[in-house]
């Protein structure tokens, strides 16, 4: 079975400062992976996603993550956050390119001024 | 740029009555979900429909939850009767297969929030 971890349900952050959010996974097979973002009622928005190649991946907003296969981890990072960052933001992963697709809890980013 | 429209965007109802989520998906995408999502916690698939057809139900409370894609195109979500434990965030996506790079993508529709009193 596949299951997604997030780490961290709260994050705290200073605006300009840099953040990284937690992610690991459970997979016995190859996986996507996924960073989604969510604003207060609203749906879910794409950030980024691994699929193959490079292990760095860029985003929208300026938003990167990098995946770590020994590790199953796939870590969200911004060098320097803004106040319009904050929001919920969701790990997932699709397994074998099944269509299917399995989130993690969620990490609340809360970026103060 | 296309999007999966939901309506209604709220609803707020009382225990034990009927309640109907609609969602249209972006044209094309043959994979439509639907996702319950409680305060504090990821999405929760309820049903996956391939086509018209379900794929995958097996996170769906059948006894009160149904939900139909009659003609391949858009879905309706109901709950009858509803409880107080049904309040949440309820998600439709859908997906398509993107050739170029090889995998799906799915896209969220805005939700519709549901509070049972």
């Amino acid at each position: 079975a596949q299951s997604v971890t997030q780490l961290d349900s709260q994050v705290p952050v200073f605006e300009e400062a840099p953040v990284e959010l937690r992610c690991n996974y459970s997979s016995s097979v190859s996986v996507y992976l996924f960073w989604y973002v969510q604003y207060p009622n609203q749906g879910l928005q794409l950030l980024l996603k691994y699929l193959s190649g490079s292990t760095l991946v860029k985003g929208i907003n300026g938003f990167e993550a990098e995946f770590n296969k020994s590790q199953t981890s796939f870590h969200l990072r911004k060098p320097s956050v803004h106040i319009s960052d904050t929001a919920e933001y969701f790990c997932a992963v699709s397994v074998n390119n099944f269509n299917k697709f399995y989130f993690g809890s969620g990490t609340k980013l809360n970026v103060k001024p | 740029e296309a999007e999966v429209a939901q309506s209604p965007r709220y609803k707020i109802t009382e225990k034990s009555q009927a309640v109907a989520f609609w969602c249209d998906p972006i044209s094309g995408h043959a994979t439509l979900y639907w996702y319950r999502q409680i305060l504090g916690q990821g999405p929760e698939l309820l049903v996956q429909f391939q086509d018209e057809s379900v794929v995958d139900d097996s996170q769906l409370p059948k006894d009160r939850f149904s939900a139909e894609r009659l003609k391949g195109v858009d879905s309706t979500l109901k709950i009858q009767p509803a409880e107080l434990g049904d309040s949440a965030m309820y998600l439709c996506a859908s997906s398509s297969w993107t050739s170029g790079e090889g995998s799906y993508e799915q896209y969220f529709g805005p939700g519709t929030r549901l509070t049972v009193t």
